[in-house]
């Protein structure tokens, strides 16, 4: 049981270019989130789904898409990079409103 | 939208000392939950409070939510150099959690 994983764990852009973080889940749970964090500034939620072929927009969506094809998986995607994107992006998996977990997380620095 | 204050940023004890962290609302909270994140690490579900005056410990660990549920505070006993982290609460509303800043949290040896 491998819990939430992510991958890759760390990634270098260029301004401009795209790629696609992954986060799996062996839980089954129904909910699956996708976070960024900055210094000092806590967890801010991206996008949010609630189930399979669902997504939603959370506080700071701009600039990322999501798709959740299977329940397992949740991808987060930048089309076109930015600096302000340099972060730690988490990914966490719930029940219906219970705990998160938490994947290791993605650090990307974009240059 | 929503927001949950969460007080101090910064809190260098001696080993040994006590530390208590705060999570302020302007408005009533449905729940809380608190995490903690070791440096270089992920968020790390605690607990969760949802009754109103609940109180709840875990070992050295003490949390409290309000009266009004506005309000709710995590306190360490004696804190030890395991304890270093950073400590969130957050707000379950809905679907999603909404997290506050965090309370960062040094030990002396």
């Amino acid at each position: 049981n491998a819990g939430v994983t992510q991958t890759p764990k760390f990634r270098v852009l260029k301004t401009g270019q795209s790629m696609t973080l992954l986060c799996a889940q062996d839980m089954n749970h129904e909910y699956m989130y996708w976070y960024r964090q900055d210094p000092g500034m806590g967890l801010r939620l991206i996008h949010y789904s609630v189930g399979e072929g669902t997504t939603a927009k959370g506080e700071v969506p701009d600039g990322y898409n999501v798709s959740r094809l299977k329940k397992q998986n949740f991808l987060l995607g930048l089309e076109s990079a930015a600096p302000s994107q340099t972060s730690v992006y988490f990914c966490a998996s719930s029940w219906v409103q219970e705990t998160q977990y938490f994947g290791p997380g993605t650090r990307l620095l974009v240059l | 939208g929503q927001q949950v204050m969460q007080i101090p940023q910064y809190q260098h004890v001696q080993e040994g000392e006590d530390f208590t962290t705060y999570c302020n609302s302007s408005t009533t909270l449905s729940n809380i939950q608190w995490y903690k994140q070791r440096p270089g690490g992920h968020p790390v579900f605690l607990i969760q409070l949802v009754k109103s005056g609940e109180v709840k410990k875990q070992k050295r660990l003490t949390f409290q939510f309000g009266e009004a549920k506005k309000n709710s505070s995590l306190h360490i006993t004696a804190t030890q150099t395991t304890d270093v982290g950073t400590y969130f609460c957050a707000e379950g509303s809905s679907y999603k959690l909404i997290f506050g800043s965090g309370t960062r949290l040094l030990v002396r040896p």
